[in-house]
């Protein structure tokens, strides 16, 4: 069974432009989340997508998007870059729904420097 | 809403020390709870999990006890080694069919010295 993986590891961009973030999920999972960490902090929840469509949101503004596709790998799209998106993006895939934890595994991360 | 709160660090052990890293927990429902540990340069790996009252989460030697009366869920490992230097994330998910948002604490940075 194959983990999930995000692509590129590393990427810098410069304020104003757009970027986009990969993530295969891991065999059988259906859901993707990401997540975005900041220096020194834990990760706060972007959206999830279930089944190709966005089944739940955090607090950010509408320039963060995201895709889902039929075999369940995902984009994390961000228009407008600002200096305060610089971070380490995470995605996370699980199976839903169903009884049980449902646990997140997360991928190695996408570290986004915006100049 | 839902929020994790954890102990500052960094904590600083020598090598077969006790651990206790504190988390706590608000919730509106009834989450299910995790640890998590993330390794310099890498994402996060699961550490352990409870899904109930009195359940007992255990690996690699770390434990935690989800505590409902004190909502708590604190980390312990009776000996640490150099190897567990990390930092360690408390986290929860309410448990809402088709939804599986975590919640995070701010983290935990342990360093462990021979």
């Amino acid at each position: 069974e194959t983990g999930v993986t995000q692509s590129p590891t590393h990427l810098i961009k410069t304020r104003g432009q757009q970027v986009t973030l990969r993530c295969s999920s891991q065999s059988g999972h259906n859901t993707v989340s990401w997540y975005q960490q900041a220096l020194g902090q834990g990760p706060q929840f972007i959206f999830q997508y279930y089944r190709e469509e966005e089944n739940g949101r955090g607090n950010f503004p509408p320039r963060f998007s995201g895709l889902q596709f039929p075999n369940y790998s995902s984009e994390l799209n961000v228009n407008a870059l600002e200096l305060d998106d610089s971070a380490l993006y995470l995605c996370a895939s699980s199976l839903l729904p169903g009884p049980g934890p449902h646990e997140a595994f997360f991928g190695q991360g996408t570290r986004l420097t915006v100049v | 809403g839902d929020s994790v709160t954890q102990m500052e660090g960094p904590v600083t052990l020598s090598e077969e020390a006790f651990l206790t890293i504190n988390c706590t927990y608000t919730a509106t429902g009834y989450p299910s709870l995790f640890w998590y540990v993330q390794y310099p340069g890498e994402g996060l790996q699961l550490l352990l999990k409870a899904t109930k009252a009195d359940d007992k989460g255990s690996n690699k030697g770390f434990e935690a006890t989800y505590r409902k009366e004190t909502t708590s869920f604190h980390l312990e490992k009776g000996s640490v080694q150099v190897s567990d230097s990390a930092v360690y994330f408390c986290a929860l998910r309410e448990n809402t069919g088709t939804a599986s948002k975590l919640t995070f604490g701010t983290g935990t940075r342990l360093q462990v010295t021979l």
